[in-house]
Protein backbone atom coordinates (compact mmCIF):
# COMPACT_ATOMS: atom_id res chain seq x y z
CA UNK A 1 0.00 0.00 0.00
CA UNK A 2 1.49 3.24 -1.21
CA UNK A 3 2.16 5.54 1.92
CA UNK A 4 3.16 9.16 0.99
CA UNK A 5 5.54 11.41 3.41
CA UNK A 6 6.31 14.74 3.58
CA UNK A 7 9.28 16.83 5.06
CA UNK A 8 8.75 19.32 6.45
CA UNK A 9 5.44 19.57 8.24
CA UNK A 10 5.69 23.53 8.65
CA UNK A 11 8.37 25.96 7.04
CA UNK A 12 9.27 29.95 7.27
CA UNK A 13 11.09 31.80 5.45
CA UNK A 14 12.38 35.27 4.62
CA UNK A 15 10.90 36.65 1.35
CA UNK A 16 13.56 35.66 -1.46
CA UNK A 17 14.78 32.93 -0.11
CA UNK A 18 15.11 29.40 -2.44
CA UNK A 19 13.58 26.49 -0.65
CA UNK A 20 13.03 22.74 -1.21
CA UNK A 21 10.13 20.59 0.16
CA UNK A 22 10.08 17.08 0.29
CA UNK A 23 7.80 13.97 -0.28
CA UNK A 24 8.81 10.46 -0.22
CA UNK A 25 6.93 7.33 -1.04
CA UNK A 26 6.88 3.84 -0.42
CA UNK A 27 6.12 2.00 -3.68
CA UNK A 28 8.22 2.98 -6.54
CA UNK A 29 5.21 1.49 -9.40
CA UNK A 30 4.00 5.09 -9.10
CA UNK A 31 2.36 5.90 -12.23
CA UNK A 32 2.95 10.04 -11.58
CA UNK A 33 3.35 12.50 -8.83
CA UNK A 34 1.72 15.61 -8.51
CA UNK A 35 2.62 18.75 -6.62
CA UNK A 36 -0.72 20.52 -5.15
CA UNK A 37 -0.80 23.87 -3.73
CA UNK A 38 -4.60 24.54 -1.04
CA UNK A 39 -4.72 27.92 0.65
CA UNK A 40 -6.55 27.85 3.73
CA UNK A 41 -10.21 26.69 3.12
CA UNK A 42 -9.53 26.27 -0.42
CA UNK A 43 -9.50 23.49 -2.72
CA UNK A 44 -6.36 22.29 -4.83
CA UNK A 45 -4.71 23.95 -7.36
CA UNK A 46 -2.46 21.95 -9.04
CA UNK A 47 1.36 22.77 -9.82
CA UNK A 48 3.60 20.22 -11.68
CA UNK A 49 2.56 16.54 -12.43
CA UNK A 50 5.57 14.50 -13.43
CA UNK A 51 5.04 10.90 -15.72
CA UNK A 52 7.08 8.00 -13.79
CA UNK A 53 9.18 8.09 -17.42
CA UNK A 54 10.46 12.04 -16.39
CA UNK A 55 12.65 13.27 -13.98
CA UNK A 56 11.69 16.84 -13.55
CA UNK A 57 9.00 19.17 -14.44
CA UNK A 58 9.32 23.24 -14.81
CA UNK A 59 6.69 25.91 -14.42
CA UNK A 60 7.60 29.74 -13.32
CA UNK A 61 9.62 29.59 -10.35
CA UNK A 62 8.55 26.03 -9.47
CA UNK A 63 10.20 23.20 -10.55
CA UNK A 64 9.69 19.27 -9.33
CA UNK A 65 11.70 16.28 -9.19
CA UNK A 66 11.38 12.86 -9.51
CA UNK A 67 13.74 9.60 -8.55
CA UNK A 68 11.57 6.72 -8.53
CA UNK A 69 14.36 4.79 -7.26
CA UNK A 70 14.93 6.34 -3.94
CA UNK A 71 11.29 6.82 -3.39
CA UNK A 72 11.77 10.42 -3.47
CA UNK A 73 10.10 14.06 -5.04
CA UNK A 74 11.15 17.36 -4.73
CA UNK A 75 10.02 20.95 -5.00
CA UNK A 76 12.03 23.48 -5.56
CA UNK A 77 10.57 26.79 -4.87
CA UNK A 78 12.72 30.07 -6.39
CA UNK A 79 13.04 33.55 -4.93
CA UNK A 80 9.43 32.78 -2.57
CA UNK A 81 7.52 35.70 -2.01
CA UNK A 82 4.86 36.11 0.62
CA UNK A 83 1.87 34.66 -2.16
CA UNK A 84 3.46 31.72 -1.55
CA UNK A 85 2.78 30.80 1.24
CA UNK A 86 0.34 27.61 1.51
CA UNK A 87 -0.07 24.29 1.93
CA UNK A 88 1.51 22.16 -0.94
CA UNK A 89 0.87 18.34 -1.13
CA UNK A 90 2.21 15.89 -3.06
CA UNK A 91 0.00 12.81 -3.94
CA UNK A 92 0.83 9.34 -6.25
CA UNK A 93 -1.44 7.72 -8.40
CA UNK A 94 -0.62 3.60 -9.25
CA UNK A 95 -1.83 2.85 -12.88
CA UNK A 96 -3.42 5.59 -14.43
CA UNK A 97 -5.68 9.05 -14.60
CA UNK A 98 -8.60 6.33 -13.43
CA UNK A 99 -6.78 5.78 -10.27
CA UNK A 100 -7.11 7.47 -7.13
CA UNK A 101 -4.04 9.57 -5.79
CA UNK A 102 -2.51 8.86 -2.58
CA UNK A 103 -1.75 12.70 -0.37
CA UNK A 104 0.88 13.45 1.91
CA UNK A 105 0.33 15.17 4.85
CA UNK A 106 1.84 18.65 3.36
CA UNK A 107 3.84 20.98 4.06
CA UNK A 108 2.13 24.18 5.33
CA UNK A 109 4.51 27.44 4.19
CA UNK A 110 4.73 30.82 5.35
CA UNK A 111 7.12 33.76 3.21
CA UNK A 112 7.45 36.22 5.35
CA UNK A 113 7.99 39.68 4.24
CA UNK B 1 -6.98 22.17 -17.53
CA UNK B 2 -10.38 20.60 -17.68
CA UNK B 3 -13.01 21.92 -15.24
CA UNK B 4 -14.94 20.34 -12.32
CA UNK B 5 -17.40 21.78 -10.67
CA UNK B 6 -18.96 21.24 -6.96
CA UNK B 7 -22.34 22.27 -5.74
CA UNK B 8 -22.75 23.23 -3.30
CA UNK B 9 -19.48 25.46 -1.86
CA UNK B 10 -20.55 25.54 1.62
CA UNK B 11 -23.07 23.96 3.61
CA UNK B 12 -24.17 24.50 7.24
CA UNK B 13 -26.68 21.62 8.52
CA UNK B 14 -28.33 20.41 11.69
CA UNK B 15 -28.09 17.41 13.31
CA UNK B 16 -29.96 14.70 11.89
CA UNK B 17 -30.17 15.68 8.03
CA UNK B 18 -29.07 14.14 4.72
CA UNK B 19 -27.05 16.84 2.40
CA UNK B 20 -26.71 16.09 -1.00
CA UNK B 21 -23.20 17.67 -2.73
CA UNK B 22 -22.80 17.21 -6.36
CA UNK B 23 -19.88 16.70 -8.61
CA UNK B 24 -19.79 17.73 -12.63
CA UNK B 25 -16.95 16.77 -15.22
CA UNK B 26 -17.76 20.33 -17.18
CA UNK B 27 -15.69 19.23 -20.20
CA UNK B 28 -14.88 15.76 -20.24
CA UNK B 29 -17.11 12.37 -19.78
CA UNK B 30 -15.56 11.21 -16.50
CA UNK B 31 -15.58 7.22 -16.25
CA UNK B 32 -14.32 7.50 -12.70
CA UNK B 33 -15.09 9.94 -9.97
CA UNK B 34 -13.37 9.98 -6.68
CA UNK B 35 -14.34 11.09 -3.34
CA UNK B 36 -11.82 12.61 -0.97
CA UNK B 37 -12.85 13.71 2.83
CA UNK B 38 -10.17 16.74 4.62
CA UNK B 39 -10.45 17.20 8.25
CA UNK B 40 -8.64 20.02 9.32
CA UNK B 41 -4.93 20.86 9.43
CA UNK B 42 -4.70 16.74 8.00
CA UNK B 43 -4.51 15.50 4.58
CA UNK B 44 -6.63 14.24 1.99
CA UNK B 45 -8.11 10.97 2.37
CA UNK B 46 -9.64 8.65 0.03
CA UNK B 47 -13.56 7.62 1.09
CA UNK B 48 -14.77 6.01 -2.39
CA UNK B 49 -13.70 5.37 -6.00
CA UNK B 50 -17.36 5.57 -7.82
CA UNK B 51 -17.37 3.92 -11.55
CA UNK B 52 -20.48 5.35 -13.86
CA UNK B 53 -23.50 2.71 -13.99
CA UNK B 54 -22.01 0.95 -11.54
CA UNK B 55 -21.63 0.87 -7.43
CA UNK B 56 -19.06 3.06 -5.51
CA UNK B 57 -16.20 0.91 -4.14
CA UNK B 58 -16.00 2.49 -0.44
CA UNK B 59 -12.58 2.78 1.56
CA UNK B 60 -12.42 0.80 4.80
CA UNK B 61 -13.82 2.44 7.83
CA UNK B 62 -16.27 4.35 5.05
CA UNK B 63 -19.89 3.38 5.76
CA UNK B 64 -21.45 3.06 2.75
CA UNK B 65 -24.86 3.31 4.10
CA UNK B 66 -24.25 6.88 5.24
CA UNK B 67 -22.26 8.09 2.58
CA UNK B 68 -24.69 7.53 -0.70
CA UNK B 69 -22.85 7.73 -3.92
CA UNK B 70 -24.29 7.75 -7.44
CA UNK B 71 -22.41 8.31 -10.63
CA UNK B 72 -25.57 8.22 -13.14
CA UNK B 73 -24.26 9.81 -15.94
CA UNK B 74 -20.25 10.32 -17.23
CA UNK B 75 -20.44 14.09 -15.64
CA UNK B 76 -22.50 13.60 -12.83
CA UNK B 77 -21.45 12.22 -9.34
CA UNK B 78 -23.16 13.11 -6.10
CA UNK B 79 -22.36 12.07 -2.56
CA UNK B 80 -25.24 12.19 0.11
CA UNK B 81 -24.32 12.38 3.97
CA UNK B 82 -27.42 10.93 5.30
CA UNK B 83 -28.17 11.37 9.15
CA UNK B 84 -25.14 14.11 9.38
CA UNK B 85 -23.55 14.07 12.71
CA UNK B 86 -20.79 16.88 13.75
CA UNK B 87 -18.10 14.48 13.78
CA UNK B 88 -18.82 14.63 9.66
CA UNK B 89 -18.15 18.14 9.43
CA UNK B 90 -15.17 18.00 7.09
CA UNK B 91 -14.12 19.18 3.52
CA UNK B 92 -15.99 17.13 0.85
CA UNK B 93 -13.54 17.19 -2.52
CA UNK B 94 -13.97 15.19 -5.81
CA UNK B 95 -11.87 14.00 -8.56
CA UNK B 96 -12.74 13.27 -11.93
CA UNK B 97 -10.54 10.88 -13.86
CA UNK B 98 -10.16 9.45 -17.25
CA UNK B 99 -9.62 12.37 -19.76
CA UNK B 100 -8.28 10.53 -22.44
CA UNK B 101 -6.10 13.76 -23.54
CA UNK B 102 -3.97 14.02 -20.16
CA UNK B 103 -4.63 10.90 -17.85
CA UNK B 104 -5.06 12.40 -14.89
CA UNK B 105 -7.78 13.77 -12.79
CA UNK B 106 -9.26 16.77 -12.41
CA UNK B 107 -10.12 18.26 -8.65
CA UNK B 108 -12.81 19.96 -7.99
CA UNK B 109 -13.29 23.59 -5.73
CA UNK B 110 -14.46 21.34 -2.46
CA UNK B 111 -17.47 21.64 -0.29
CA UNK B 112 -17.27 22.65 3.54
CA UNK B 113 -19.91 20.89 5.33
CA UNK B 114 -20.73 21.78 9.06
CA UNK B 115 -23.05 19.93 10.92
CA UNK B 116 -24.28 21.70 14.28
Amino acid sequence: KQEVTQIPAALSVPEGENLVLNCSFTDSAIYNLQWFRQDPGKGLTSLLLIQSSQREQTSGRLNASLDKSSGRSTLYIAASQPGDSATYLCAGGRNSGNTPLVFGKGTRLSVIA
Amino acid sequence: GAVVSQHPSRVICKSGTSVKIECRSLDFQATTMFWYRQFPKKSLMLMATSNEGSKATYEQGVEKDKFLINHASLTLSTLTVTSAHPEDSSFYICSAGGNPRTDTQYFGPGTRLTVL
